[in-house]
């Protein structure tokens, strides 16, 4: 049982490159989060999915996008990569909100963008 | 807004001697109250869910309380193993939006 992983485990990209990064976890969670962590500022929600075939917008959604097509899966994409996207980017999963379940994580993608 | 604030940012202790770490919470219909522990370079790891103001739960030398408008976080006779990032999270609402505060920098000295 693995629980949450994350690949890769750190990327260099150029302004303006695409990359996708993978979460997937054998949890059989039907909730999956992308954050972001940086320096003073905590780890904040960039997307979310409720279930299979869902995504929706958290905090800091701008420059990304999220697919969930399988359960096990959540992938961020960016298709523009600019500095300010130079961060720690985390996936979780649970099995619920609505029950205050708690969230598991994943060890995190280092992201540097030059 | 829901907002979740951690203090000290940074607490230096020697082994054995005991503490307790603040998560102030403002957040509209607390579903839930989390503590994580995240060491340099790798995710935040769970450790506590509290529900309700004066549940507590224990791990080892952990002790987590929770109020309607604090947790705290006792470390009873830390060892240097102990040192890491502990974060706070909060869970309110209708959404599902963990609101993290900035976590407390605990360094426990042989």
């Amino acid at each position: 049982n693995a629980g949450v992983t994350q690949t890769p485990k750190f990327r260099v990209l150029k302004t303006g490159q695409s990359m996708t990064l993978l979460c997937a976890q054998d949890m059989n969670h039907e909730y999956m989060y992308w954050y972001r962590q940086d320096p003073g500022m905590g780890l904040r929600l960039i997307h979310y999915s409720v279930g299979e075939g869902t995504t929706a917008k958290g905090e800091v959604p701008d420059g990304y996008n999220v697919s969930r097509l399988k359960k096990q899966n959540f992938l961020l994409g960016l298709e523009s990569a600019a500095p300010s996207q130079t961060s720690v980017y985390f996936c979780a999963s649970s099995r619920a909100a609505s029950g205050g379940e708690t969230q598991y994580f994943g060890p995190g993608t280092r992201l540097l963008v030059l | 807004e829901d907002q979740v604030t951690q203090s000290p940012e940074a607490l230096r202790l020697q082994e054995g001697e005991s503490s307790s770490l603040n998560c102030s919470y403002t957040v509209s219909g607390l579903r839930g109250l989390f503590w994580y522990r995240q060491d340099p370079g790798k995710g935040p790891e769970f450790l506590f869910t509290l529900y309700s103001a004066g549940e507590e739960k224990e791990k080892e030398r952990l002790k987590a309380t929770l109020t309607k408008k604090e947790s705290f976080l006792h470390i009873t006779a830390p060892k240097p193993e102990d040192s890491a990032t502990y974060l706070c999270a909060a869970l309110g609402g209708s959404n599902y939006k963990l609101t993290f505060g900035k976590g407390t920098l605990l360094t426990v000295n042989p």
